[in-house]
């Protein structure tokens, strides 16, 4: 299976800050990597697709990137509502597989 | 908005059998690919396996023993089956559409296995 180290495990932001998620993968996934957003008590929401792509309705303050192996995932500007727990994963071979996550929290 | 949502017990015994259901609200379950997902407290999110549109299941090779993937096109519902279960197996299940992208997910169902 392919494996998704994802940093850090939690942080800590004020509003408006920017914040940005690391993701690396144990080998060539192309751009097959897609970042999901999870609140508290709500379905898990695919944020970005495709390493770059935005999902329909998502804010354009969320963004990604792709580096090789290397993928990021930045939020612009850190609005309250933005507080979750965000996790990487591959789509690239089966099964798919995710990154531990990272839970965004407000300063 | 497609929903999905989860449904069946939230306790099961070490050995028997767990089962869940995911009905979709729109009536799409005949043209996508459907998943489950599972969580187990405190640890990182499982792919267990899927079923495509036309009932072909593929599953995660560390569950695929264990593991059975339904559709009933009828209800707009696919099934998860895990036998033989133990406490390994607790976890918050989700069901989700997509192979390998989950787009949709329900919201999950915790699921306990204990005596």
């Amino acid at each position: 299976d392919i494996q998704m180290t994802q940093s850090p495990s939690s942080l800590s932001a004020s509003v408006g800050d920017r914040v940005t998620i690391s993701c690396q993968a144990s080998q060539d996934i192309g751009h097959s990597l897609n970042w999901h957003q999870h609140k508290p008590g709500e379905a898990p929401k695919l944020v970005i697709y495709g390493a770059s792509n935005l999902e329909t309705g998502v804010p354009s303050r969320f963004s990604g990137r792709r580096s090789g192996t290397h993928f990021t995932f930045t939020i612009s500007s850190l609005q309250p509502e933005d507080i979750a727990t965000y996790y990487c994963q591959q789509s690239d071979n089966l099964p798919p597989t995710f990154g531990g996550g990272t839970k965004v929290e407000i300063k | 908005q497609v929903q999905l949502q989860e449904s069946g017990p939230g306790l099961v015994k070490p050995s028997e059998t767990l089962s869940l259901t995911c009905t979709v609200s729109d009536g799409s379950i005949s043209t996508h690919y459907w998943s489950w997902i599972r969580q187990p407290p405190g640890k990182g999110l499982e792919w267990i396996g899927y079923i495509s549109y036309s009932g072909s299941a593929n599953y995660n090779p560390s569950l695929w023993s264990r593991v059975t993937i339904s559709m009933d096109t009828s209800n707009n519902q696919f099934s998860l089956k895990l036998t033989s279960v133990t406490t390994a197996d607790t976890a918050v299940y989700y069901c989700a559409r997509g192979k390998a992208t989950p787009d949709y997910w329900g919201q999950g169902t915790l699921v306990i296995v204990s005596s």
